[in-house]
Order: structure tokens, then C-alpha cells, then sequence
């Protein structure tokens, strides 16, 4: 079946620092990629999402890219800041019959400090 | 854009008793629905995902019986908790998909004492 898988966290930055979060897919067909951002108590909000390979994701300063030939679709951001802390969570939505359920990394906790 | 209103936000109810949380889609018709669960900082497992008008489908391993999904409209579904034990005590979302993007509810706290 269709699995995401997110580096570890949680990550630890100092503000103004380089963020990178990894996430690599396995999936039949042509899935779509996400990122999603969730803060304390909340549900999720869409930060990014790329729908073909080599298509490039942006918002707010964060980029992801698609990457079919490493199955990847790594998070990165140049200078985060205190308001970026947040668990990020990267999914997938298979492009068959399961109603394109989306399925989840199991999430990286970021704590940007002043 | 596309909103899905979830409530309550928390709930505390006792051990035997049962819970339903209500999503609304506000400004769209939601065809599908799906129901997560997420435990503390944890994941979000999807637990079964419901269609206007028909029976809603189950993930392997969610008591269909405990967890009942309604979805009699385009723009609501309900999840009841039925019994609930303090093993339920968890975290609920609901999500809709609308085009080629999903919206989130804001969540459901559930504490069962």
C-alpha cells in the first residue's frame, strides 16, 4: 500500500536558520504530494502541494519539489522564523479508487527559538 | 475558500456514554467525507471515510459498531462515539476532499473520564 515517511524529529532551530524536513513516498500510479502544517489544538492547513513530478510547491517562503526518480518530496525553507513552530506532516492522495484518501507521514515537530 | 466547520471543539463526557461531533461543509457540497484520529503527537490514522447517501467505509481495525458514521447530506457527517472508554479519548478530525485539495476541520478534543 501507499506509505510516507518523514525524518525524524523533532527539529530544533534557531530563527533565521535553513530548515529542511525529508519525506520519501511509495505509491502506485501518480499520487499528488502535500504538505500540511498543524498548530497546537488545531486541525491542518495546506501549505504546499505539487500534483506531478518536478512540479514545485511554494508558499510563505517554504519550496518542496517533486521528485519521482527519489520518490521525494523534501520541505525547505531558508530563514524560519519563532511562528513557523508547528508539527508538519507530509501526505500523499493516491490517484486510484480509494476516493483519494490521503495518507500521512507521521509528522516533524519544529521549534524555531529566538 | 472551502471551509469545514467542526464541533465541538473539546468534550468531556463519561465512560459509557456517547459523543457526536458534526462536520459542515459551509460554502461547498462535500461528496466525501473522511475521519481521522490522532493520538498525541502522533499521525493522523484515517479511520473510515464516508459518502453522501451510502455506507461509510472502515479502515481495518475501527469497530464500525463504536465509531458510527453518518452522512445524510451534502454538507453534514457525524461521527458518534458510542460507549465511550477512556481509550477513546483521543483527538478527532474531519476532512473533505474539494477538487484536487482537502480541507480540515479545526478538530475535536475528546476526553472520556
Amino acid at each position: 500500500g501507499d506509505s510516507v515517511t518523514q525524518m525524524e524529529g523533532p527539529v530544533t532551530l534557531s530563527e533565521e536558520a535553513f530548515l529542511t524536513i525529508n519525506c520519501t513516498y511509495t505509491a502506485t500510479g501518480y499520487p499528488s504530494l502535500f504538505w500540511y502544517v498543524q498548530y497546537p489544538g488545531e486541525g491542518l492547513q495546506l501549505l504546499l502541494k505539487a500534483t506531478k513530478a518536478d512540479d514545485k510547491g511554494s508558499n510563505k517562503g517554504f519550496e518542496a519539489t517533486y521528485r519521482k526518480e527519489t520518490t521525494s518530496f523534501h520541505l525547505e525553507k531558508g530563514s524560519v522564523q519563532v511562528s513557523d513552530s508547528a508539527v508538519y506532516f507530509c501526505a500523499l492522495a493516491d490517484g486510484g479508487t480509494s476516493y483519494g484518501k490521503l495518507t500521512f507521514g507521521q509528522g516533524t515537530i519544529l521549534t524555531v527559538h529566538p | 475558500g472551502a471551509v469545514v466547520s467542526q464541533h465541538p471543539s473539546r468534550v468531556i463526557c463519561k465512560s459509557g456514554t456517547s459523543v457526536k461531533i458534526e462536520c459542515r461543509s459551509l460554502d461547498f457540497q462535500a461528496t466525501t467525507m473522511f475521519w481521522y484520529r490522532q493520538f498525541p503527537k502522533q499521525s493522523l490514522m484515517l479511520m473510515a471515510t464516508s459518502n453522501e447517501g451510502s455506507k461509510a467505509t472502515y479502515e481495518q481495525g475501527v469497530e464500525k459498531d463504536k465509531f458510527l458514521i453518518n452522512h445524510a447530506s451534502l454538507t453534514l457527517s457525524t461521527l458518534t462515539v458510542t460507549s465511550a472508554h477512556p481509550e477513546d479519548s483521543s483527538f478527532y478530525i474531519c476532512s473533505a476532499r474539494v477538487q484536487n485539495d482537502y480541507t480540515f476541520g479545526s478538530g475535536t478534543r475528546l476526553t472520556v473520564v
